[in-house]
Formats: C-alpha cells, sequence, structure tokens
C-alpha cells in the first residue's frame, strides 16, 4: 500500500505566487487533514475534511483554500504564497476522525521568498 | 480548548538507559491522548493511545504510557532506548467533536552511545 502520498516533496515560491500540494491516500479513509509543522511550534491543523464534499477549517485556516471531490485526494491550495507560510506541510488521514489511527504522509517542504 | 504541554523540548540520554517524556494535558472532559514519533524527514507515526480503560497503555518499540487523571499527565516511558529512538515525540490531545488534534510542541529525544 502506499499509504498517504504528498507532492511535491520540496517547492519554493516567490511571494504572491499560487500552487498547490497535494495528497492522496489509497486506504478508503473517510478522514483527511492538513496540518503545517515550524519549529518550536509542534503541528497546527490547517483545514480538515471528514468525507467527500465536506471540509472545514482547523487553527490556522488564513491563506489557505481546500476542496474534497473524492474520497482519495484532499488537495491544499495556496492563493497568493507569503513568506509566513514557509513551513512543512504534512497531510494525513485517518478511517474516522482522530480517535482513530492518524497516517501521516512525509511532507511538503515550502520556502516563499 | 483541550491542549497539551510537553515539559521538556529536548530530552539527552545514553543507550540502554530509561527515559521518561513528560506531557500534561488541560481538559475538563473525557480525553483521548496520544504519542507520536517523527524520524528524520518522515512524516509521523502513532507509538500508543489512550481513549478508554486501562491506564497503562503499551505501544510499539517497546514504549508505554501512563494515563493520571489526578495530575493530568500522560507520560510517555521505556525502561531501555536505543541509538534508533532517537527522533522527535509528540503528545496529542484529540478534540471534544474528534476531528482535531492538538499537538503539543514536540520533545526531541538524543540517544548517544
Amino acid at each position: 500500500n502506499a499509504g498517504v502520498t504528498q507532492t511535491p516533496k520540496f517547492q519554493v515560491l516567490k511571494t504572491g505566487q499560487s500552487m498547490t500540494l497535494q495528497c492522496a491516500q489509497d486506504m478508503n479513509h473517510e478522514y483527511m487533514s492538513w496540518y503545517r509543522q515550524d519549529p518550536g511550534m509542534g503541528l497546527r491543523l490547517i483545514h480538515y475534511s471528514v468525507g467527500a464534499g465536506i471540509t472545514d477549517q482547523g487553527e490556522v485556516p488564513n491563506g489557505y483554500n481546500v476542496s474534497r471531490s473524492t474520497t482519495e485526494d484532499f488537495p491544499l491550495r495556496l492563493l497568493s504564497a507569503a513568506p509566513s507560510q514557509t513551513s512543512v506541510y504534512f497531510c494525513a488521514s485517518s478511517y474516522s476522525g482522530t480517535h482513530s489511527p492518524l497516517h501521516f504522509g512525509n511532507g511538503t517542504r515550502l520556502t516563499v521568498t | 480548548a483541550q491542549s497539551v504541554t510537553q515539559l521538556d523540548s529536548q530530552v539527552p540520554v545514553f543507550e540502554e538507559a530509561p527515559v521518561e517524556l513528560r506531557c500534561n494535558y488541560s481538559s475538563s472532559v473525557s480525553v483521548y491522548l496520544f504519542w507520536y514519533v517523527q524520524y528524520p524527514n518522515q512524516g509521523l507515526q502513532l507509538l500508543l493511545k489512550y481513549l478508554s480503560g486501562s491506564t497503562l497503555v503499551k505501544g510499539i518499540n517497546g514504549f508505554e504510557a501512563e494515563f493520571n487523571k489526578s495530575q493530568t499527565s500522560f507520560h510517555l516511558r521505556k525502561p531501555s532506548v536505543h541509538i534508533s529512538d532517537t527522533a522527535e515525540y509528540f503528545c496529542a490531545v484529540s478534540s471534544n467533536s474528534g476531528y482535531a488534534l492538538n499537538f503539543g510542541k514536540g520533545t526531541s529525544l538524543l540517544v548517544t552511545p
């Protein structure tokens, strides 16, 4: 099983550019989420989804959009990148919410200059 | 809102020594607690979880944790560590909704010969 696949692994953007971070899982998980990891801050929840067509905001949603058109995919969009969005982004999925073990991707390291 | 505090940002320890990584939580309702581990340049993986039942929880790689309601703690322990245990360890608590996981800031465990 591939598990949770994130692409790209690395990305450099200029301020104001847009991009989409891809996340796909092949475990038929209903719950998917995006976290950002910053030094000394732990992981903070950006957005999550409990099923196709359903998304909700987490702790730090500003500057990010998500959609969930299929069970497998949960892309994260940055509409106008800012230096404050320089971070490592993790996608995670589980069978049903956070009481089930979260399966994490290997992360996308994003730098905004 | 539920939150966790990891009391040590770094814990250096010699190989084969015991280790305890401390985590305290704040919540006024039922809690669901987790420990995740992150090896260098990887995503997180679940070590163990407490949802209910026995307060002593055993996880993978010889780790265990004890849920202590009176002290609002969920400390992680291992009786004898290996070099391969060097990693970042995150304590986390699930929100009431079960759709958000609130992470601590992490404890870096460094095991040396």
